[in-house]
């Protein structure tokens, strides 16, 4: 079980430059997100799926785009890569009960645009 | 939209001393809230989950507290060691219509000294 997973770990892009980031789970869940984090500025969320086929705009969601096509993957592109979009990113995975939610997270993607 | 304070934002103290880290959020409309750490460089690493009807949750030398009512959680770290230096975050989970996120604080910075 390997839990949540993100490809790739490290990229380097150069401005305008475009990429997909993957995230895939094997815990058969329902909720999928993408973050970014900032130094100083916390995570925030970019975009969220609550099921295959579906996607919402989070927080911060300009300049990114996101698919759901399985169940287990959720991708974030960026179609042209500017400065501002160097950060860290984290996807997460979760299953809503009645009780509320719990999310795993993956190892994250740490994206540099110069 | 929800805003959640961590305070302090850093913390130092010696090891086997007992602490607790503040997290207040302002929309009592609640999940959910989620305690996570996360080490320099690594992804979060969720230690507790507390449902919005419970008061604590424990998990070892871990003891988390929701005031649902004031928008106020505690994490109490009993004996802390150097392995306990990591960032915390906070995360409740929004539960009014049409939402289905955390929203993290920028977390508190903790040290224990050897």
């Amino acid at each position: 079980n390997a839990g949540v997973t993100q490809t790739p770990k490290f990229r380097v892009l150069k401005t305008g430059q475009s990429m997909t980031l993957l995230c895939a789970q094997d815990m058969n869940h329902e909720y999928m997100y993408w973050y970014r984090q900032d130094p100083g500025m916390g995570l925030r969320l970019i975009h969220y799926s609550v099921g295959e086929g579906t996607t919402a705009k989070g927080e911060v969601p300009d300049g990114y785009n996101v698919s759901r096509l399985k169940k287990q993957n959720f991708l974030l592109g960026l179609e042209s890569a500017a400065p501002s979009q160097t950060s860290v990113y984290f996807c997460a995975s979760s299953v809503l009960t009645g009780t509320g939610s719990e999310q795993y997270f993956g190892p994250g993607t740490r994206l540099t645009v110069t | 939209k929800q805003e959640v304070t961590q305070i302090p934002a850093a913390l130092s103290v010696p090891e086997g001393e007992n602490l607790v880290l503040n997290c207040s959020f302002t929309d009592s409309a609640i999940y959910n809230l989620q305690w996570f750490r996360q080490d320099p460089g690594k992804g979060l690493t969720s230690l507790l989950l507390i449902q919005s009807s419970q008061r604590e949750q424990t998990s070892g030398r871990l003891n988390a507290s929701l005031d649902k009512s004031s928008g106020r959680s505690t994490l109490y770290i009993a004996a802390s060691q150097p392995g306990d230096s990591a960032t915390y975050l906070c995360a409740p989970f929004a539960s009014g219509a049409g939402s289905y996120q955390l929203t993290f604080g920028k977390g508190t910075k903790l040290s224990v000294i050897p």
